[in-house]
């Protein structure tokens, strides 16, 4: 049983370019989360999508976007890229059918890294 | 507002002896806690959870928490430490209204020494 899945794995990018970020979330699973995790930081909520909408957004500019597919993978875009974007991004994915008592699965996670 | 607080960027123990890692709430509503571990360059692994129920939680690796309401905490604990437990470790609360978002904690790094 797949866990969840990023790629890729690491990235350069130069300020100002666009970057895409791709996910697969665990077999079962129908929502997924995004986080950026900055160096020495905890993850922080970048947004949540579920039925191929976005269903909540955190405190980040409409740079993020993000896009979820009918098989319920999900991409994250990144436009006009900073150096403040270099960060670690999680993807999370849980089941919108169950309750508090459930966790969150989180890939291994995409490294950006903007120069 | 949910929010939690790692007062101890890092713990250094000896392997054998009790580890502890701090971790304090605010939340408005129920609490729902959690604990995960990271590992350098990768993902989080999910440990243990406080939903509701008796304070001392169990989860995975022997690690476990104990629920302080009154003074509004989360510790993670293990009896005996393994070199192996070396890692980042998060405090997270789940969002009382969007159970998909969660407020991390800053990180404890845990260092078991031989």
């Amino acid at each position: 049983d797949a866990g969840v899945t990023q790629s890729p794995t690491h990235l350069i990018k130069t300020r100002g370019q666009q970057v895409t970020l791709r996910c697969s979330p665990k077999s079962g699973h129908d929502t997924v989360s995004w986080y950026q995790q900055a160096l020495g930081q905890g993850p922080q909520f970048i947004f949540q999508y579920y039925e191929e909408e976005e269903r909540q957004r955190g405190n980040f500019p409409d740079r993020f976007s993000g896009h979820q597919f009918p098989n319920y993978s999900s991409e994250l875009n990144v436009n006009a890229l900073l150096l403040g974007d270099s960060a670690l991004y999680l993807c999370a994915s849980s089941s919108n059918s169950r309750s508090y008592n459930s966790p969150l699965h989180f890939g291994n996670g995409t490294r950006l890294t903007v120069t | 507002a949910q929010s939690v607080a790692q007062p101890e960027d890092q713990v250094n123990v000896a392997e054998g002896n009790p580890l502890t890692v701090k971790c304090t709430y605010s939340v408005s509503g129920n609490p729902y806690l959690f604990w995960y571990v990271q590992y350098p360059n990768r993902g989080l692994q999910f440990l243990l959870k406080y939903i509701t129920g008796d304070n001392l939680v169990k989860g995975s690796y022997g690690f476990e928490a104990e629920f302080n309401k009154s003074q509004t905490s989360f510790h993670l604990k293990k009896p005996s430490a393994l070199v192996s437990d070396s890692a980042l470790y998060f405090c997270a609360v789940r969002d009382s209204i969007n159970f998909n978002k969660f407020y991390f904690g800053s990180g404890t790094k845990l260092n078991v020494k031989p």
